[in-house]
């Protein structure tokens, strides 16, 4: 069981939006601005999509935004498009374990 | 460019060990961390443990320890992760990501290698 909790999977329309929640405790994602976001598409490797909750790195659409609030961080994703169909996970610090702990993933399909 | 290379594809028996080592160029390597994340097949991402490059401070998993070992060697810009007394449950593919130090961020990531492991 992932110590983060993600939605096996959501759907959209292009042109849509959609938001991916990562849903956590006050000793993780409540507790610090450090969640980040990868996207992965079959066999390759992530790619880092958002960091510190809300900073887009260059180069990634601003399409993509994150947000959080308590417990739970999210991944907005504005104006779907085909290539955004991939899996998406979140990755926050956990004091209880003094470790990192991933979500369990998301997959998002463009209807 | 910064690249992460690593080694390629084992086999290994149960009850064996495997190396898999993860090359840096493009940056300066003792200024980051490396940390390593595996991927069991159809399944999610899991965090293994890092190495802060600078000074070889390592932190692993609870799940991991005692099991896994990450070293590097700056003369040759290159991450190295032994992981001991395989199972079954470790076929896997093994990333190594970059890391600056005092974020959770991974900025680059290696491409990947699948350790199987099976008699």
């Amino acid at each position: 069981q992932s110590a983060l909790t993600q939605p096996a999977s959501v759907s959209g329309s292009p042109g849509q939006s959609i938001t991916i929640s990562c849903t956590g405790t006050n000793s993780d994602v409540g507790s610090y601005d450090l969640v980040s976001w990868y996207q992965q598409y079959p066999g390759k490797a992530p790619k880092l999509m958002i960091y510190e909750g809300t900073k887009r790195p260059s180069g990634v659409s601003n399409r993509f935004s994150g947000s959080k609030s308590g417990n739970t961080a999210s991944l907005t994703i504005s104006g779907l498009q085909a290539e955004d169909e991939a899996d998406y996970y979140c990755c926050s610090y956990a004091s209880s374990s003094n470790s990192l702990v991933f979500g369990g993933g998301t997959k998002l399909t463009v209807l | 460019q910064v690249l992460l290379v690593q080694s390629g594809a084992e086999v290994r028996e149960p009850g064996a060990s495997v190396e898999v080592s993860c090359k840096a160029s493009g940056y300066t390597f003792t200024s980051y961390a490396i940390h390593w994340v595996r991927q069991a097949p159809g399944q999610g991402l899991e965090w293994m443990g890092r190495i802060v490059v600078g000074n070889g401070d390592t932190k692993y998993s609870q799940k991991f320890q005692g099991r896994v070992t990450i070293t590097r060697d700056t003369s040759a810009s290159t991450t190295y992760m032994v992981l001991s007394s395989l199972t079954s449950e470790d076929t896997a593919v093994y990333y190594c990501a970059r890391n600056p130090v005092g974020t959770i961020t991974f900025d680059y990531w290696g491409q990947g290698t699948l350790v199987t492991v099976s008699s």
